[in-house]
């Protein structure tokens, strides 16, 4: 089983700053990894897949980076609604399908 | 839009069982595989089980492998998960969630959810 990792455990920017979320793989995943946003009381969004390419209607502030066992989402000039918790998902080995454990972003 | 609605949870004593269904509409439900994902309320995902668009491939999380099946009607665009011998940790809200690729011999990641069902299992 692939073992995700994400750090911090929470992160508190401020609005218009810069957010840096950690995920790592505990093998290598190649770029099949995924990143989710969840607001309270509702199902996880699919922001990024293939590590860096945005989902349909994210907006252009969410980016990813890395391959293999590292990866980042970075999110540029934060705005109120992107509190929440983010979950990263790794898709090269199955089953299982893991995600992190969530990195809680407070703004 | 597609929509995913979920029924069949509830209240169920250890050791018992439950039959979830899902329902999808607003997109070709034969081309995609679906999934189920759980959720403790404060806790992160889990991924349950999935099954590719033409039931050729399915898996299951360890922790319930032996004990959950998953299914599909294509004709009735419906996905089934059949939970027996249900104990305390598998209390959760339980999502049907659709796959992002489309009719690919493998499972990847999720585009699009439901709104849960609610499963306990309490004596």
């Amino acid at each position: 089983e692939i073992v995700m990792t994400q750090s911090p455990g929470t992160l508190s920017v401020s609005s218009g700053e810069r957010a840096t979320l950690s995920c790592r793989a505990s093998q290598s995943v190649g770029r099949n990894l995924a990143w989710y946003q969840q607001i309270p009381g509702q199902a996880p969004r699919l922001l990024i897949f293939g590590a860096t390419s945005r989902a349909t209607g994210v907006p252009a502030r969410f980016s990813g980076s890395g391959s293999g066992t590292e990866f980042t989402l970075t999110i540029s000039g934060l705005q109120s609604e992107d509190f929440g918790v983010y979950y990263c998902q790794q898709y090269k080995n199955w089953p299982p399908l893991t995600f992190g454990q969530g990195t809680r972003l407070e703004i | 839009e597609v929509q995913l609605v979920e029924s069949g949870g509830g209240l169920v004593p250890p050791g018992g069982s439950l039959r979830l269904s899902c329902v999808g509409s607003g997109f070709v439900f034969s081309d995609y595989a679906m999934h189920w994902v759980r959720q403790v309320p404060g806790k992160g995902p889990e991924w349950v089980s999935g099954i590719t668009s033409d039931s050729g491939s399915q898996g299951s999380a360890p922790s319930v492998r032996d004990r959950f099946t998953i299914s599909r009607d294509n004709a009735k665009n419906s996905l089934f998960l059949q939970m027996d011998s249900l104990s305390l940790e598998d209390t959760a809200l339980y999502y049907c969630v659709k796959d992002y690729r489309t009719s690919m011999p493998s499972l990847y990641f999720f585009d699009s959810w439901g709104q849960g069902t609610l499963v306990t299992v309490s004596s």
